[in-house]
């Protein structure tokens, strides 16, 4: 079945530590975001990337960055993981340019940071 | 930017109940999403409505634009119904706003069995 795949499903990391997590999919979609979502809270985009065009949230910190080598794959890497970066962090995917844009995610890393 | 507005932030239910969830939104929209997220964490794409009424089984929304509100209706409700079910809304009619979808704080489902 075509799908959103994330990996790991659980990531702990060291205070500090770099971190990379990541995203495919089998949808061929043109879109594909970040989304960071704390306990109880709604998900908060983080970044997206239309195509190749990189596109980032204003209030998104300089902390984190993403790749996005082919269609198939994102990558969101924390340079140096806080403690308030514990988080869920969704991938998401959508088809731009026609008139519906509907996104569908993936199931999520769970990072820790200790 | 929009503001979201999700009631009743959290409903207790039996199996077998029905419930309605409700989401206003502060301005026009042509992009409207209701997703359900399970308790492992995963978000379900459940309707695109940014108009008019959808069923898909025991679930149905209708959203009225003129009137700025969206209604999500879960029939007969299950266990598997459990979860955090939100709103998410965009108006990208200006061409620069795309993916931008403006979220709710969600309803907090639990269904007893």
């Amino acid at each position: 079945d075509a799908m959103v795949i994330q990996n790991p499903r659980y990531q702990v990391t060291q205070f500090g530590k770099p971190v990379t997590l990541s995203c495919s999919q089998t949808l061929n979609h043109n879109v594909m975001y970040w989304y960071q979502q704390k306990s109880s809270q709604a998900p908060k985009l983080l970044f997206h990337y239309y195509d190749k065009d990189f596109n980032n949230e204003a209030d998104t910190p300089d902390n984190f960055q993403s790749r996005r080598p082919n269609t198939s794959f994102c990558f969101l890497d924390i340079r140096s993981p806080g403690l308030g970066d514990a988080a869920m962090y969704l991938c998401a995917t959508s088809i731009r340019g026609g008139t519906v844009e509907k996104l569908f995610f993936g199931s999520g890393t769970q990072l820790s940071v200790l | 930017g929009i503001q979201v507005e999700q009631s009743p932030p959290d409903l207790i239910l039996q199996e077998g109940a029905n419930s309605t969830l409700r989401c206003n939104f502060s301005d026009s929209v042509n992009n409207l999403q209701w997703f359900h997220q399970n308790p492992w964490g995963q978000l379900i794409n459940l309707f695109y409505i940014p108009s008019g009424t959808k069923q898909n089984g025991r679930l149905s929304a209708t959203t009225v634009a003129t009137e700025r509100y969206s209604l999500l209706y879960i029939s007969s409700s299950q266990t598997t119904d459990s979860g955090v079910y939100f709103c998410a809304v965009l108006n990208n009619a200006g061409g620069t706003s795309y993916g931008k979808l403006t979220f709710g704080q969600g309803t907090i489902l639990t269904v007893h069995p």
